[in-house]
């Protein structure tokens, strides 16, 4: 099993739909966890963190579930600049060693 | 806008130059990496340097050697490289090497290796 696991897509949505996209990590001590957004040919770019509560940010909401051990991320009213990937990036464990764990990558295509 | 700086943002080289990649950051991070990406897929890291000592080094071949001069500063010197080290390389930083930091990517230098 992968130590952390998204479903590539590509995820075709019209425009002012509703997407989620799930990523599961395998190791329970995990306590960080990112979305990340990345533009074709360009560096992946920091959405948003992922608390243990939940959070949202505009259009963006992130939630945890350690019991299952996934993170979400649910996009709301979908805009054409959305398009993009969207990485999942979970910390190894709880020892600090500087290492972030990158799931391959959700694609999303939002059409007019 | 990037807060972290790499140049260049493309790199042409043969396989028996010798060539650097730097990349600069004045956010006061303590921790900064080098990470490598292929096309569709993830970035994939190479080493992490945190108070300018090297902490990580994932198995990287010796052609290519990380050097941090100062906490702002990483530099990735790269020595008779391969077709197959063509990738997009990039560099990041974060406050501490403590996996509760998040990244901050520069923009990544492009790396063509003939």
């Amino acid at each position: 099993r992968k130590e952390v696991e998204q479903d590539p897509g590509p995820f075709n949505v019209p425009e002012g739909a509703t997407v989620a996209f799930n990523c599961t990590y395998s190791n329970s001590a995990s306590q960080s966890f990112f979305w990340y957004r990345q533009d074709c040919r360009k560096e992946p770019k920091l959405l948003m963190s992922v608390y243990s509560s939940g959070n949202e940010d505009g259009r963006f909401t992130a939630q945890l579930n350690r019991a299952s051990q996934y993170i979400s991320l649910l996009i709301r009213d979908s805009k054409l600049s959305d398009s993009a990937t969207y990485l999942c990036v979970v910390n190894g464990g709880s020892s600090n060693t500087g290492k972030l764990i990158f799931g391959q990558g959700t694609t999303l295509q939002v059409k007019p | 806008d990037t807060e972290v700086t790499q140049t260049p943002k493309h790199l042409v080289m043969g396989m028996t130059n010798k060539k650097s990649l730097k990349c600069e950051q004045h956010m006061g991070h303590r921790a900064m990496y080098w990470y490598k990406q292929k096309a569709k897929k993830p970035p994939e890291l190479m080493f992490v340097y945190s108070y300018e000592k090297l902490s990580i080094n994932e198995s990287v071949p010796s052609r290519f050697s990380p050097e941090c001069p100062n906490s702002s500063l990483l530099n990735l010197h790269l020595h008779a490289l391969q077709p197959e080290d063509s990738a997009l390389y990039l560099c990041a930083s974060s406050q501490e090497s403590l996996s509760n930091s998040p990244l901050h990517f520069g923009n990544g230098t492009r790396l063509t290796v003939t």
